[in-house]
């Protein structure tokens, strides 16, 4: 079954310093991978997908993840994070006969000053 | 361009109640998926419905039901309330379908939070 596993729940970063989350999916076909943002009470906000082509994929608010098959992975890349950037970041892959996302359980990012 | 929008914002009920929850799709878009999240989880797939037929369902019961309307806008419906189903209640909708080698992008609104007491 297609799955997707996020295993830092919570993950605490300086203002400034670089930030990885990391994302791991099981699918048996290529797939379409996304990672979305949501801020308290808010919604999901899409900050990049990846479809196919290039493994490196940019995204918005200076957001990049590399897709690598060997590995299933699909992790999320900021070279400085602000402290903005504190939410909760999910991980998903859309599966399912209808295209539905499944997604991760989520990495809660805090920022420090 | 409008996007997707939820009503209520929050909404609580006691268990056994039935509740409603409404969605109105971004315009263009012929397709719309719910998702519950509970606290501390991922979103979960509930159903999807394209042209007001439900096109594909997650592993929850019967008594979540939807519907779609002939704009497109579309409810969920929850029966006889469970403290479980205390949630909040993501809508996504979509320019059309997706499988095989297609994708058609979601777009989530704001979310209902729904608490269950």
């Amino acid at each position: 079954a297609q799955s997707v596993t996020q295993p830092d729940i919570h993950i605490t970063v300086s203002e400034g310093a670089s930030l990885e989350l990391r994302c791991n999916y099981s699918y048996g076909a290529t797939p379409y991978l996304f990672w979305y943002v949501q801020s308290p009470g808010q919604g999901l906000q899409l900050l990049l997908k990846y479809f196919s082509g290039d493994t490196l994929v940019q995204g918005i608010k200076g957001f990049e993840a590399e897709f690598k098959r060997s590995q299933s992975s699909f992790n999320l890349r900021k070279p400085s994070v602000h402290w903005s950037d504190a939410a909760e970041y999910f991980c998903a892959v859309a599966g399912g006969s209808q295209g539905n996302l499944i997604f991760g359980k989520g990495t809660k990012l805090s920022v420090k000053p | 361009e409008t996007g997707v929008t939820q009503s209520p914002t929050h909404l609580i009920k006691t268990r056994g109640q039935q509740v409603t929850l409404r969605c109105s799709s971004q315009s263009g878009h012929n397709t719309v998926s719910w998702y519950q999240q509970a606290l501390g989880q991922g979103p979960q797939f509930i159903f999807q419905y394209y042209r007001e037929e439900e096109n594909g369902r997650g592993n929850f019961p019967p008594r979540f039901s939807g519907l779609q309307f002939p704009n497109y806008s579309s409810e969920l419906n929850v029966n006889a309330l469970e403290l479980d189903d205390s949630a909040l209640y993501l809508c996504a909708s979509s320019p059309g379908l997706s499988g095989g080698s297609s994708y058609n992008e979601q777009f989530f609104g704001p979310g209902t939070r729904l608490t269950v007491l």
